[in-house]
C-alpha cells in the first residue's frame, strides 16, 4: 500500500528543543499531510504540502518533501509541553484515487 | 460551530449485538470517511463517501455497513459485532476532494465483549 511511516515510533524531549519526525512512503505521491492527535482526541490537520513544494512553515511548523527520497520530515521547533501529542503524515498516491493514506504515527512527548 | 460530531463517544456490546455510530458535519462538505485506529495499526479506512447517496468501500470494510441518506449525516453500522471490532472509530470529512485536508470527530470508542 501506499502507507507513509513515520520514523521515529517515539520521541521524548525538553521543552525548548526542536522535534524532528520523518515520513517515508513507496510510491509516487500528489500531496503528503501532517497531522497531530491528542490523547482521547481526534486528529487535527497541521500542514499540506504538495508534490511540486519542498519546504512550507506555519508557526513554529516546518515541513520539508524531498520526492527524490520518497521522504518528508516535520521539525517543531522550541517545543512546549502542549505539543505533547502523535503525529501523522497521510500521503496522497497520484495517478490513482488520492485517498490519503496515515501512517502509524510518531509519539513525542515533551518534557517541562 | 461543532465541525464534526461522532455519537455516541463510548459504547459497550456483547458479540452478535448490532449498533449504529452516527457522524454529523455541519460544514456543508461533499466528502465523509470512517476510519478505525487499533494500537500500532495507525488509521484504516473502512468505508467513505463522495455526496449524499453514495458510499464505497475502504480497506477494511468487511462486517461494516454504511449510509448517507443527508448530506451531513454518514452512518457506520455493525450488523453482528465481534471482538475483532474492538477499536476506537473515527469521522473526519473533507470538502470535495479526498486531496483536501480533512477534519475529524473526537472518535468513538467501542468495545465488543
Amino acid at each position: 500500500s501506499q502507507q507513509g511511516e513515520e520514523d521515529p515510533q517515539a520521541l521524548s524531549i525538553q521543552e525548548g528543543e526542536n522535534a524532528t519526525m520523518n515520513c517515508s512512503y513507496k510510491t509516487s505521491i500528489n500531496n503528503l499531510q501532517w497531522y497531530r492527535q491528542n490523547s482521547g482526541r481526534g486528529l487535527v490537520h497541521l500542514i499540506l504540502i504538495r508534490s511540486n513544494e519542498r519546504e512550507k512553515h506555519s508557526g513554529r511548523l516546518r515541513v520539508t518533501l524531498d520526492t527524490s527520497k520518497k521522504s518528508s520530515s516535520l521539525l517543531i521547533t522550541a517545543s512546549r509541553a502542549a505539543d505533547t501529542a502523535s503525529y501523522f503524515c497521510a500521503t496522497a498516491a497520484s495517478g490513482g484515487s488520492y485517498i490519503p493514506t496515515f501512517g502509524r504515527g510518531t509519539s513525542l512527548i515533551v518534557h517541562p | 460551530n461543532a465541525g464534526v460530531t461522532q455519537t455516541p463517544k463510548f459504547r459497550v456490546l456483547k458479540t452478535g449485538q448490532s449498533m449504529t455510530l452516527l457522524c454529523a458535519q455541519d460544514m456543508n462538505h461533499e466528502y465523509m470517511y470512517w476510519y478505525r485506529q487499533d494500537p500500532g495499526m495507525g488509521l484504516r479506512l473502512i468505508h467513505y463517501s463522495v455526496g449524499e447517496g453514495t458510499t464505497a468501500k475502504g480497506e477494511v470494510p468487511d462486517g461494516y455497513n454504511v449510509s448517507r441518506l443527508k448530506k451531513q449525516n454518514f452512518l457506520l453500522g455493525l450488523e453482528s459485532a465481534a471482538p475483532s471490532q474492538t477499536s476506537v472509530y473515527f469521522c473526519a470529512s473533507s470538502q470535495d476532494s479526498h486531496r483536501q485536508p480533512q477534519h475529524f470527530g473526537d472518535g468513538t470508542r467501542l468495545s465488543i465483549l
